[in-house]
């Protein structure tokens, strides 16, 4: 089936820095794929929509500046938390769908990002 | 707007029994509804969906789930539990356009006691 990897699986960094997550489709092209933001023992919720060639849609309440969204190819997907604070530290999680199949396929998600801002 | 709930945040059961996780939706139009697991510090596996057709739907380690309209309910369901199904559970709704992101319920944790 298809695959979607994400990479890092694990990243610490200090308060100030950016840090990019990255989101690849492996077997199938993606036009537009999504993050969620997890925080503990809760439900995943919707960050922003990545299109590709095009500018992410953002949820409300999801700073754009902050959490950065590039979608550069059919396969990669990118988030970078930009001046990251401690408050930023969650679990990210990416997910895609095959276009080229039918709507009633499910999305394939990442392994996700466990980031710790300290 | 789509929305998804799963009123139980502790689903506790014994190996060997049967286990049930409930779930609701709301959404225009027809659902798609999905079942996905997550392990600690890992992603989501899907489990299985329903799109139309049969109201009981099978999917990965012997999970089926009963969909049911009129209660917009899909109930996630196993006959035996095993202590390694001890996970958390996300029932999940779209739209069938598939354009839209997928609403997760707020999760359900499952802990099959030995």
């Amino acid at each position: 089936g298809a695959v979607v990897s994400q990479h890092p699986s694990r990243v610490i960094c200090k308060s100030g820095t950016s840090v990019k997550i990255e989101c690849r489709s492996l077997d199938f092209q993606a036009t537009t794929m999504f993050w969620y933001r997890q925080f503990p023992k809760q439900s995943l919720m919707l960050m922003a929509t990545s299109n590709e060639g095009s500018k992410a849609t953002y949820e409300q309440g999801v700073e754009k500046d902050k959490f950065l969204i590039n979608h550069a190819s059919l396969t990669l997907s990118t988030l970078t938390v930009t001046s990251a604070h401690p408050e930023d530290s969650s679990f990210y999680i990416c997910s895609a769908r095959d276009p080229k199949k039918s709507t009633n396929t499910e999305a394939f998600f990442g392994q996700g990002t466990r980031l710790t801002v300290v | 707007a789509q929305s998804v709930a799963q009123p139980e945040d502790q689903v506790n059961v014994a190996e060997g029994n049967p286990l049930t996780v409930k779930c609701t939706y709301s959404v225009s139009g027809n659902p798609y509804l999905f079942w996905y697991v997550q392990y600690p510090n890992r992603g989501l596996q899907f489990l299985l969906k329903y799109i139309t057709g049969d109201n009981l739907v099978k999917g990965s380690y012997g999970f089926e789930a009963e969909f049911n309209k009129s209660q917009t309910s899909f109930h996630l369901k196993k006959p035996s539990a095993l202590v390694s199904d001890s996970a958390l559970y996300f029932c999940a709704v779209r739209d069938e356009t598939g354009r839209r992101a997928l609403t997760f319920g707020s999760g359900t944790r499952l802990q099959v006691q030995p």
